[in-house]
């Protein structure tokens, strides 16, 4: 079936605009992940949605990144007035809550966002 | 956040040998997995082994966890050319978060 879809692929914008990610988890998952990753970098854990318990934010790095979540599809980062320190490939992964498999993660192919 | 280290932080091997790469967290685990990762894109979920698991195998793949040592070793048997990829170690709590150690260690395996 269709895997972790991201868009746009690439983003190119100016220092101190908005931005807004898109992630859609594979159909049925009820898990969410944000990670961020620097050049060369691991992965930054940002935000966890969970059906619709509240969301772990304590990844954000500041309050001009927020992200939303409908029920259990598409969820979207936002990052506003963006600086050149969030330039980073933002990936998103899900995964499901069924016994076996609840805990693997599977991964988007990221969104490679650079800001000038 | 990241909690531990991984190392080496690159490793260069020739096709044929074997890859042993490492990683270490600091806090209680529910299970812990290894990620592949080309050309800093998406990862692909290699193998989870359970913290009441020692040691899990797939394919050449051979992961050990020694959560006395907080320690877990992925070894890559027989490498291949198309094994070149960074590869990274990274913990689920019980909570079902994932945090993510350090920044991998890069493999390139010579032909």
């Amino acid at each position: 079936g269709a895997g972790v879809s991201q868009s746009p692929s690439n983003k190119v914008t100016e220092k101190g605009k908005d931005v807004e990610l898109r992630c859609d988890p594979i159909s049925g998952h009820t898990a969410l992940y944000w990670y961020r990753q620097s050049l060369g970098q691991g992965l930054e854990f940002l935000i966890y949605f969970q059906g619709n318990s509240a969301p772990d934010k304590s990844g954000l790095p500041s309050d001009r990144f927020s992200a939303e979540r409908t029920g259990e599809s598409v969820s979207t980062l936002t990052i506003q007035r963006t600086q050149q320190e969030d330039s980073a490939v933002y990936l998103c992964a899900s995964s499901s809550r069924t016994s076996g498999t609840r805990e693997t993660q599977y991964f988007g192919p990221g969104t490679r966002l650079l800001v000038l | 956040s990241q909690q531990g280290e991984e190392d080496p932080q690159a490793l260069s091997i020739q096709e044929g040998e074997n890859a042993t790469m490492n990683c270490s967290y600091k806090t209680s685990i529910n299970n812990l997995q290894w990620y592949r990762q080309n050309s800093g894109r998406g990862l692909v979920h290699l193998i989870l082994i359970r913290s009441n698991e020692r040691e899990k195998h797939s394919g050449r793949l051979r992961v050990t966890l020694d959560t006395s040592k907080k320690s877990s070793s992925l070894l890559i048997t027989a490498s291949r050319a198309a094994d070149t990829a960074s590869y990274f170690c990274a913990t689920v709590n019980n909570a079902g978060n994932m945090l993510t150690f350090g920044g991998g260690t890069r493999l390139m395996v010579k032909p």
